[in-house]
C-alpha cells in the first residue's frame, strides 16, 4: 500500500514568488494534516482537515498561506508571496479516523523549501 | 513554559546499553502520548503510543507514563546503531483542545 505522497521534494524560489505543495494521503485516511518543521524543531501544525473541512487552521498564517482539500482526498498548500522565513520542510500527514484527533499519524517525505 | 519539553541532546549511549529519553508536558489533563522517531533528512514515524499510566512494551522499546508527574519516557534496550535518530515526544491535549503537539526532539547517538 502506498504511503503519503508529497511533491515536490525540493523547491528553491526567490522571495516574493509563489509556491505550492501537493499531498496525496493514504487511501481511506479521512484526516489530513499540514505541518511545518524548522531545523532542530518539532513539527508544528498548520492546518488539519477532516474530509473536505478544515477543522483547525488556527496556526495557518492566512495573509500568505492557503490550503485546500478538494473532494476530501488530495490537498494543496500554497504560499504567496514567500518570505525568507518560510524556508522549512513542509510535511503532510494523514490518519485513519475523522471526528477525533488521533496521534497516530503517517507522514510523507516532506517538501523542503528554500527561499532566497 | 513550552507545552511539551524534551532535552535536545545529543544523548550518546554505547551499543547494547539502555537509552532513556524523557519528556514533560504542561497540561495536566492531556490525554494521549506518542513517540516518533525521525532519521536525519527523513520524516517522523510513529514507534510507540501510550494512553494510561504505567509501562507499555513493544520489542526493545518501553514507553512509561506518569500523569501525576506529567512525564513520559521511552526506554530503548540493547541499543543498536540503527537507533541513532531524533526522538520526538508528542502529546494530545484535553477534550476540547485535542491538538497533537510535538516537542523539539532529543537526538540520540548509539556509539558502536
Amino acid at each position: 500500500e502506498a504511503g503519503v505522497v508529497q511533491s515536490p521534494r525540493y523547491k528553491i524560489i526567490e522571495k516574493k514568488q509563489p509556491v505550492a505543495f501537493w499531498c496525496n494521503p493514504i487511501s481511506g485516511h479521512n484526516t489530513l494534516y499540514w505541518y511545518l518543521q524548522n531545523l532542530g524543531q518539532g513539527p508544528e501544525l498548520l492546518i488539519r482537515y477532516e474530509n473536505e473541512e478544515a477543522v483547525d487552521d488556527s496556526q495557518l498564517p492566512k495573509d500568505r498561506f492557503s490550503a485546500e482539500r478538494l473532494k476530501g482526498v488530495d490537498s494543496t498548500l500554497k504560499i504567496q508571496p514567500a518570505e525568507l522565513g518560510d524556508s522549512a520542510v513542509y510535511l503532510c500527514a494523514s490518519s485513519l479516523f475523522a471526528g477525533q484527533n488521533t496521534g497516530e499519524l503517517f507522514f510523507g517525505e516532506g517538501s523542503r523549501l528554500t527561499v532566497l | 513554559q513550552k507545552e511539551v519539553e524534551q532535552n535536545s541532546g545529543p544523548l550518546s549511549v554505547p551499543e547494547g546499553a539502555i537509552a532513556s529519553l524523557n519528556c514533560t508536558y504542561s497540561d495536566r489533563v492531556s490525554q494521549s502520548f506518542f513517540w516518533y522517531r525521525q532519521y536525519s533528512g527523513k520524516s517522523p514515524e510513529l514507534i510507540m503510543s501510550i494512553y494510561s499510566n504505567g509501562d507499555k512494551e513493544d520489542g526493545r522499546f518501553t514507553a512509561q507514563l506518569n500523569k501525576a508527574s506529567q512525564y513520559v519516557s521511552l526506554l530503548i534496550r540493547d541499543s543498536q546503531p540503527s537507533d541513532s535518530a531524533t526522538y520526538l515526544c508528542a502529546v494530545i491535549g484535553p477534550f476540547g483542545n485535542e491538538k497533537l503537539t510535538f516537542g523539539t526532539g532529543t537526538r540520540l547517538t548509539i556509539i558502536p
